[in-house]
């Protein structure tokens, strides 16, 4: 299994672009998430999704758009980019596992983003 | 909203010294509680978890307590090596969504 992958690992933006990081896991997960990390802010939730063809926001969903049309896949679309959204971007996936129902959240291994 | 907090890093120890790294979180009933550690250039991975209270989680030399009474879940390791140099997130969570701790940036000197 690879896990969960992320398309691509670095990208550098001019203010006003666009563009698509593209996630994908192979284990069959329902629940997939994107975040960013920022020096000293830990990980913040962008967008998630709870299953094929669900969204829903997270604490900074501003400027970014999500997708989830196949369930092992999930898109994190910037329309406009800014240089705020320069920044480490996270893609997860996860499932219930166990009697207790707890959820482990499997990462990929980030994306590079810089807008200038 | 609920939230972790971490102790403030970068924390720097010699080998096989003793860590702590004090993390506590706001949510109320029994969350799930995890650790995850990040080396550099990689994504996270999981260390360690405990779903209920007085439960221990432990995983490479690291252990953590859950506990409810002090809303706690420190981690510790009793002689901490090079590798173990990282960055470590506490976190809490239900079913859908997990709120992280700033992380901790840990350095091992030798």
């Amino acid at each position: 299994n690879a896990g969960v992958t992320q398309t691509p690992k670095f990208r550098v933006l001019k203010t006003g672009q666009s563009m698509t990081l593209l996630c994908a896991q192979d284990m069959n997960h329902e629940y997939m998430y994107w975040y960013r990390q920022d020096p000293g802010m830990g990980l913040r939730l962008i967008h998630y999704s709870v299953g094929e063809g669900t969204t829903a926001k997270g604490e900074v969903p501003d400027g970014y758009n999500v997708s989830r049309l196949k369930k092992q896949n999930f898109l994190l679309g910037l329309e406009s980019a800014a240089p705020s959204q320069t920044s480490v971007y996270f893609c997860a996936s996860s499932t219930r596992r166990g009697p207790v129902g707890i959820y482990e959240q499997y990462f990929g291994p980030g994306t590079r983003l810089t807008v200038t | 909203g609920d939230s972790v907090t971490q102790m403030e890093g970068p924390v720097t120890l010699s080998e096989e010294a003793f860590l702590t790294i004090n993390c506590t979180y706001t949510a109320t009933g029994y969350p799930s509680l995890f650790w995850y550690v990040q080396y550099p250039g990689e994504g996270l991975q999981l260390l360690l978890k405990a779903t209920k209270a007085d439960d221990k989680g432990s995983n490479k030399g690291f252990e953590a307590t859950y506990r409810k009474e002090t809303t706690s879940f420190h981690l510790e390791k009793g002689s901490v090596q090079v590798s173990d140099s990282a960055v470590y997130f506490c976190a809490e969570g239900g079913a859908q969504k997990l709120v992280f701790g700033q992380g901790t940036r840990l350095t091992i000197n030798p």
